[in-house]
């Protein structure tokens, strides 16, 4: 099956600081990455879309400069927090597809700001 | 607005049993709906997956069924272990390629 990475597993990171997050579709070619959020014992939301190649779709109520979306190749999706702050801290988890296709998740990244 | 709710939010059954996770959206013209399990921690392992097209899928021990004119699915989870003991996620789509996720069932099997 298709396999997402996610880099790295978990961060700890001071406040003000900026952190980068990899996502990598590493046996296919993703069309589109999508960003998710996860706080403890709740439910993923999403943050945004990206298409490879053109600016991130970011949900409502998403802060466009505060997480940073490159989706710079058709393997790989960055995620950047910028000026993080401890309520920031959460899982943040990835996926890709291709057109259209079924959805496959990386791992996950903890992120906890200090 | 299109919504997905799981209930119970939590449950809890003997070793053993047969037991149903409920699932329902607000949206009948759904796209595919999917079965998610996750580990504490952890990622999400995806479980079924049914096209609007369908009615039911079957892996294993596990069946997903999908009613779209009454908004809901259900995953029966048969001879449950204590491995099934994790949460389980339902995530909708309706066409656009995002998931729609459901509030999850945390499923503990009693040994």
């Amino acid at each position: 099956g298709a396999v997402v990475s996610q880099h790295p597993s978990w961060v700890i990171c001071k406040s003000g600081t900026s952190v980068k997050i990899e996502c990598r579709s590493l046996d296919f070619q993703a069309t589109t990455m999508f960003w998710y959020r996860q706080f403890p014992k709740q439910s993923l939301m999403l943050m945004a879309t990206s298409n490879e190649g053109s600016k991130a779709t970011y949900e409502q109520g998403v802060e466009k400069d505060k997480f940073l979306i490159n989706h710079a190749s058709l393997t790989l999706s960055t995620l950047t927090v910028t000026s993080a702050h401890p309520e920031d801290s959460s899982f943040y988890i990835c996926s890709a597809t291709y057109r259209g296709s079924e959805q496959f998740f990386g791992p996950g990244t903890r992120l906890t700001v200090l | 607005k299109q919504e997905v709710t799981q209930i119970p939010a939590a449950l809890s059954v003997p070793e053993g049993e047969n037991l149903v996770l409920n699932c329902s959206f607000t949206d009948s013209a759904i796209y595919n709906l999917q079965w998610f399990r996750q580990d504490p921690g952890k990622g999400l392992t995806s479980l079924l997956l049914i096209q609007s097209s369908q009615r039911e899928q079957t892996s294993g021990r596990l069946n997903a069924s999908l009613d779209k004119s009454s908004g809901r699915s259900t995953l029966y989870i048969a001879a449950s272990q204590p491995g099934d003991s994790a949460t389980y996620l339902c995530a909708a789509s309706f066409g656009n390629e995002k998931l729609t996720f459901g509030t999850g069932t945390r499923l503990t099997i009693i040994p």
